[in-house]
């Protein structure tokens, strides 16, 4: 499984944007790149994925690097709710498999 | 839209005793997926379900087996719980295979003392 590595901890503001960093240097021309997060208490909850292009949702943007060795996702306007773990990962298309590698995240925590 | 729930909740066990921990997946989902949490790590992805078989297995012993029902529910099972066994299981469904995006329940968590 290829590895992602996220910063153990950021802090931001609320009503700031936030980018939290992921490194992939080993991603494979077909993985996709997912971001998941966990609020306390609270089972993961999917927040966006892309393969190559940026992509935007009501949720976040993900902005891929031109050779995906690296990606940020972009919570635009960070609110109290938005503190949880986040995790970035690689799922290869692979026919049937749902497997999810989840490292230890980034945990964010605003700051009202 | 009924989300994906658990039961139960929170549940105590001692070490050798076996536990069944139950899914019901979103509605019109027919894959279901276990994962465990120890404390403090990221979910660990234990099997994965599609119409009534396992398709997809992590590092985890044949202590730890599961169920699917024909309307998509799930089990888990584990014997001869552990002290290590200890964790949140979370189950995760999804509305076919080969996506990424799934759909988590709140999850159980098993104390094994």
């Amino acid at each position: 499984d290829a590895k992602t590595t996220q910063p153990n901890s950021m802090e931001s503001n609320e009503e700031e944007p936030v980018h939290l960093p992921c490194n992939h240097s080993t991603i494979s021309g077909t993985d996709y790149i997912h971001w998941y997060r966990q609020l306390p208490s609270q089972g993961p909850e999917y927040v966006i994925h892309g393969l190559t292009s940026n992509v935007n949702n009501r949720m976040a943007s993900l902005a891929i690097a031109e050779d995906r060795k690296s990606s940020t996702l972009i919570l635009h306007r960070a609110t109290l709710r938005d503190a949880a773990v986040y995790y970035c990962i690689l799922r290869a298309p692979i026919q049937g498999a749902q497997k999810l590698v989840f490292g230890q995240g980034t945990r964010l925590t605003i700051n009202p | 839209e009924t989300g994906v729930t658990q039961s139960p909740t929170h549940l105590i066990k001692t070490r050798g005793q076996q536990v069944t921990l139950r899914c019901s997946s979103q509605s019109g989902h027919n894959t279901v997926s276990w994962y465990q949490q120890a404390l403090g790590q990221g979910p660990q992805f234990i099997f994965q379900y599609y119409r009534e078989e396992e398709n997809g297995r992590g590092n985890f012993p044949p202590r730890f087996s599961g169920l699917q029902f024909p309307n998509y529910s799930s089990e888990l099972n584990v014997n001869a719980l552990e002290l290590d066994d200890s964790a949140l299981y979370l189950c995760a469904s999804s509305p076919r295979l080969n996506t990424g995006e799934l759909f988590f329940g709140e999850g159980s968590r098993l104390t094994v003392l």
